[in-house]
């Protein structure tokens, strides 16, 4: 594997389900992100994690929560989502804090909450 | 105001063509500017990447800067089908969080 990779790819669920998202990285980078890419509107960052640590959370519910185990994988919790909660997920990672912030974008999950 | 405006088309041009790609912003802290390309079904891939002001070329794509105005720009020389897809601004003042403009959806038809 190359890259960034996340899984799955699509996911359907209902609005009491529990579901994780995947997301690992391969390029030995030090920093991930979480955005949320709905239809007509802007990437939105949701977290940025740098040696697994949290360093933003632009202001998301609670019923996502990220979990950095280590620098390489990170993953997205969700729980009791709302049917506007459906949207393509992407990770992302990025060299460090200090870097020229150039990310890299994993392929997404495209997630519907019914 | 949003941030970063960028107009999401569609912009349908015919193969050959020069395509002009723009994108304007409010703040003036930005200092790092990139743009992305995705493809259908695909996560963003990272097409250009400029510090501050000027010009930067790569084979038949020239992104330009103008801090001045706020404005930068993406073109692509001899666009080919195979450039079909979303172009999408970011920027940042150097901080890790990237502003993203709506995106572009682009149609080049042979």
């Amino acid at each position: 594997e190359t890259g960034v990779t996340q899984t799955p790819r699509h996911l359907v669920m209902g609005m009491t389900n529990k579901k994780s998202l995947k997301c690992e990285q391969h390029l030995g980078h030090n920093a991930m992100y979480w955005y949320k890419q709905s239809a007509k509107k802007p990437l939105e960052l949701m977290f940025v994690y740098n040696f697994k640590e949290q360093t933003e959370n632009n202001s998301v519910p609670s019923r996502f929560s990220p979990e950095c185990p280590n620098s390489s994988h990170l993953f997205l919790h969700l729980h009791t989502l709302q049917p506007e909660d459906s949207a393509l997920y992407l990770c992302a990672s990025s060299q460090g804090p200090t870097s020229n912030n150039e990310q890299f974008f994993g392929p997404g999950t495209r997630l519907t909450v019914l | 105001q949003k941030e970063v405006e960028q107009d999401p088309g569609p912009l349908s041009v015919p193969e050959g063509a020069i395509v002009s790609l723009n994108c304007t912003y409010s703040n003036s802290a930005f200092q790092y500017f990139m743009w992305y390309r995705q493809y259908s079904r695909k996560g963003p891939e990272l097409l250009m990447y400029t510090y501050s002001s000027g010009n930067k070329e790569d084979g038949r794509f020239t992104a330009q800067v103008d801090k001045s105005s706020k404005y930068i720009s993406l073109f692509i020389r001899d666009s080919q089908p195979s450039d079909s897809a979303t172009y999408l601004c970011a920027m940042s003042g150097g901080a890790q969080k990237l502003v993203f403009g709506q995106g572009t959806r682009l149609t080049i038809n042979p």
